[in-house]
Order: structure tokens, then C-alpha cells, then sequence
């Protein structure tokens, strides 16, 4: 089976610090892991995904993730916050296990703190 | 570019009453979900269509039903509503390969009084 793990329902950070929302994931074949942005009352867009070809993905709005497999961890940053970060992001991933199955975390809401 | 189409974008039910939240996709895309998301909760897969003909349980399918009538229409079918199914409700789809993106709807904000 597959899961995500999302640390932290909320964050806040101020403006201009860094981004780090944090995402653990479990899955017993090698995972494809994806970040999804939630604005307020819209649906969710992609942000970024891992497919195996870099370690280390760089998305939109200046967000990249870096996926570690001796940690599962597949953690987002951002260097330097912005107002219209303040959104919430999910976590998500696929495997061969059950591929047809696309399965999210919990979600973190990040507030930016002018 | 109309992308996931959901509608209607809100309602409001009384328990017992039943509907049909429809989804259409215009990108010829093989998978189709339906997830509710409840606060603290993430997304939560009630359904999901593989491939045109074929529709499979995710983690919360009880109360409702689906229908994939085509390759771009998904359907979600409450009986008989209940207000534990108040929620936001979103249809996505994807190509269906292992390394591919959902695109989303807006959602349906549906209120069970």
C-alpha cells in the first residue's frame, strides 16, 4: 500500500524567509511523488513531480522538492516566501503497486506572515 | 481549455434526497477520481475509473455510486443523502501512466441539512 505523510497541518513563516513544508511517504515499490497548490475555493494544480529522472525537481513560483530514499522524504522549499504563497499544499503519490491510484496527504496550509 | 469540468458548483440536499454530481474531461485522458475533502482530512478517494468501462472502490465509496458512460463523463451518485456527506467534492483525471499529473475540477461545495 501506498500512503503520504504531511508534518504540520499549518505553517507560518514571515515574508522573505524560507519555505519548507515537509512530506514522508510509504510505499513498498519506488514511488512517483507529486506536489499539488490548493487556492482558496479553487481545485488543486500541479506545482511539481518526481519521476526518477533528478533527485532534485524544480517546479512553478519558485518551489523545488528533493526526493531523499534513504529518508522517504520528499520535502518543499522555497528560499524566500511571497504573499500569494500563502495557499495550501498536498502531497501526493503514485506507484506501480497501484498505479491507477493517486493518493494525497492530509495537507499543510501555509500562512505568510507580512 | 476547458480542462474538468464539475457541476454544479454548489447545493444544498436534505437527508434522504439523492443527486448527481457530473464530471466531464475534454484532454482524452483514460483515468477518472472522485475525491471528497473534509477540513484536516486531505483528499480522499471515494471512486475511481481506470479506463472507459471499469470503475473501482477507493477508501470511502460507501453511499454513493459512479458511472463512466464515456470516456470523458464521470459520474457521482448519491441515493440517498446523508449530512456526514457534507463536503467539497473534486473529479480529476489523468492520462493514466505511472508518472502523470491529475488535473482538477473547481469542485462542488454540497451542504446535507
Amino acid at each position: 500500500a501506498q500512503s503520504v505523510t504531511q508534518l504540520g497541518s499549518h505553517v507560518s513563516v514571515s515574508e522573505g524567509a524560507l519555505v519548507l513544508l515537509r512530506c514522508n511517504y510509504s510505499s513498498s515499490v519506488p514511488p512517483y511523488l507529486f506536489w499539488y497548490v490548493q487556492y482558496p475555493n479553487q481545485g488543486l494544480q500541479l506545482l511539481l513531480k518526481y519521476t526518477s529522472a533528478a533527485t532534485l525537481v524544480k517546479g512553478i513560483n519558485g518551489f523545488e522538492a528533493e526526493f531523499k530514499k534513504s529518508e522517504t522524504s520528499f520535502h518543499l522549499t522555497k528560499p524566500s516566501a511571497h504573499m500569494s504563497d500563502a495557499a495550501e499544499y498536498f502531497c501526493a503519490v503514485t506507484s506501480s503497486g497501484g498505479y491507477q491510484k493517486v493518493t494525497f496527504g492530509t495537507g499543510t496550509k501555509l500562512q505568510v506572515i507580512p | 481549455n476547458a480542462g474538468v469540468t464539475q457541476t454544479p458548483k454548489f447545493q444544498v440536499l436534505k437527508t434522504g434526497q439523492s443527486m448527481t454530481l457530473q464530471c466531464a474531461q475534454d484532454m482524452n485522458h483514460n483515468s477518472m477520481y472522485w475525491y471528497r475533502q473534509d477540513p484536516g482530512m486531505g483528499l480522499r478517494l471515494i471512486y475511481y475509473s481506470a479506463s472507459e468501462g471499469t470503475t473501482d472502490k477507493g477508501e470511502v465509496p460507501n453511499g454513493y455510486n459512479v458511472s463512466r458512460l464515456n470516456k470523458r463523463e464521470f459520474s457521482l451518485r448519491l441515493e440517498s443523502a446523508a449530512p456526514s456527506q457534507t463536503s467539497v467534492y473534486f473529479c480529476a483525471s489523468r492520462p493514466g501512466g505511472l508518472n502523470t499529473e491529475a488535473f482538477f475540477g473547481q469542485g462542488t461545495r454540497l451542504t446535507v441539512v
